[in-house]
């Protein structure tokens, strides 16, 4: 069974320029969410999905970031412009919806490098 | 709001030896409590999960970890360390949310150097 995949691995882009992520998740699996770590800190909760549904978005930064999930299948993450506290490795995991205990399997994330 | 204290960020220890990471929590309710290990270059891998029942928790590697509720804590042990266990160990506390997901608080993470 395929595990979660992110794409790109790698992205270096300049300050105001758009970056798209991708992430697609294992197959199955209803939940989806994306987390973020910036250097030197701890990595935290962007946004989850229910299928095609934000459930929960409370962790996005602001509105330069647009996350979307077509037809409950793989998602994007948007950030458009971009800036230099953008940068960071963007985690994307999944569960199957279980009634609160799922176990979320993550992505090896995308390095997102603002210059 | 939940909360994960990682108190040491890094740990080095001589390959052989038995190891303990240190996590503490903060939540309101019984919480899902999960260790993950990120090694260069990879992703976060699950090593373990404590959701109910048995406090003493078998993981992935030949890792463990304790639920304490009195202590609010949830540490990792392994009695033997091998030098591929270098890496970013994280502990986290999930919080159950509308939809039937699980938001997880992360630690800082520590960073656990192997010497042979």
């Amino acid at each position: 069974e395929a595990g979660v995949t992110q794409f790109p691995s790698h992205s270096v882009i300049e300050k105001g320029q758009t970056v798209t992520l991708r992430c697609d998740p294992i197959s199955g699996h209803d939940n989806l969410y994306w987390y973020r770590r910036v250097m030197g800190k701890e990595i935290k909760f962007l946004l989850h999905f229910v299928k095609e549904s934000k459930q929960d978005e409370s962790g996005m930064p602001n509105n330069r970031f647009l996350a979307e999930r077509t037809g409950g299948t793989y998602s994007t993450l948007k950030v458009q412009p971009a800036e230099l506290e953008d940068s960071g490795v963007y985690f994307c995991a999944s569960s199957q919806v279980t009634g609160g205990a799922d176990t979320q399997y993550f992505g090896p994330g995308t390095r997102l490098t603002v210059l | 709001a939940q909360s994960v204290t990682q108190p040491d960020i890094h740990i080095t220890v001589s390959e052989g030896a038995s190891l303990e990471l240190r996590c503490n929590y903060s939540y309101g309710a019984t919480p899902y409590l999960f260790w993950y290990v990120q090694s260069p270059g990879q992703g976060l891998q699950l090593l373990l999960k404590y959701f109910s029942g048995d406090t003493l928790v078998q993981g992935i590697k030949g890792f463990e970890a304790e639920f304490k509720r009195s202590q609010s804590s949830f540490n990792l042990r392994k009695p033997s360390v091998h030098w591929s266990d270098a890496a970013e160990y994280f502990c986290a506390v999930g919080a159950q949310v509308t939809g039937g997901g699980n938001k997880l608080t992360f630690g800082t993470g520590t960073q656990l150097k192997v010497e042979l």
